[in-house]
């Protein structure tokens, strides 16, 4: 069946270092991905997404990494600041269904 | 814009009671969604809309019942509440991916326990 999940449940990075999550997904179908943040006692907020078309997508302080061969994603949050505090979950869609897959999710801690 | 909303925010429901949860947008979205969170996991899809007067079925749809009647607005039904329905409800909107991104917007969402 299908499944977007998450190698780490919780990654510790310190201030200012760079923070890598990573998601593994099942579907080869999959063709469109996204990143959401959750901060504690809130909804999901989006924060970058990627069609399968690319293999590299850069925001501001963020690039997702689509690797298809693997069925592999990536999060790189640079120079992590204490409000990216969060957990973090991807999402998967398969083009003609109406409905995304999140995976579990990967709590970002990031001390001083 | 408010974006999604949802009303009540918090809500304690003892066994066999019945509510109805209300999520309201305002960005004209024709697509809708119920989910549900529970602790250490990610988000489980229960009914969802594409459009005013339809819905579908999600990953857990037992025990809870959907109406579209506005194209803003999309309740959520539990008809006799069970302990199991624990959780944190997120309503959220979105366009349809034909049209662009596939962003979902999210409500604040709602925390019910039954007991």
């Amino acid at each position: 069946g299908e499944s977007v999940g998450l190698h780490l449940p919780t990654l510790s990075v310190q201030e200012g270092d760079n923070s890598i999550i990573n998601c593994a997904y099942s579907n080869s179908a999959s063709d469109y991905f996204i990143w959401y943040k959750q901060e504690s006692g809130k909804g999901p907020q989006f924060i970058i997404d990627i069609r399968s078309n690319m293999d590299k997508r850069q925001g501001q302080r963020v690039t997702v990494l689509l690797n298809k061969t693997v069925k592999h994603l990536s999060l790189q949050i640079a120079a992590t600041q204490p409000g990216d505090s969060a957990v973090y979950f991807c999402a998967e869609n398969t083009f003609n269904t109406d409905k995304l897959i999140f995976g579990t999710g990967t709590r970002l801690q990031v001390f001083p | 814009n408010a974006g999604v909303t949802q009303t009540p925010k918090f809500r304690v429901l003892k066994t066999g009671q019945s509510m109805t949860l209300l999520c309201a947008q305002d960005m004209n979205h024709e697509y809708m969604y119920w989910y549900r969170q529970d602790p250490g996991m990610g988000l489980r899809l229960i009914h969802y809309s594409v459009g005013e007067g339809t819905t579908a079925k999600g990953e857990v749809p037992d025990g809870y019942n959907v109406s579209r009647l506005k194209k803003q607005n999309f309740l959520l039904g539990l008809e006799s509440a069970a302990p199991s329905q624990t959780s944190v409800y997120f309503c959220a909107s979105s366009r349809p991916r034909v049209m662009g991104t596939y962003e979902q917007y999210f409500g604040p969402g709602t925390r019910l326990t039954v007991t």
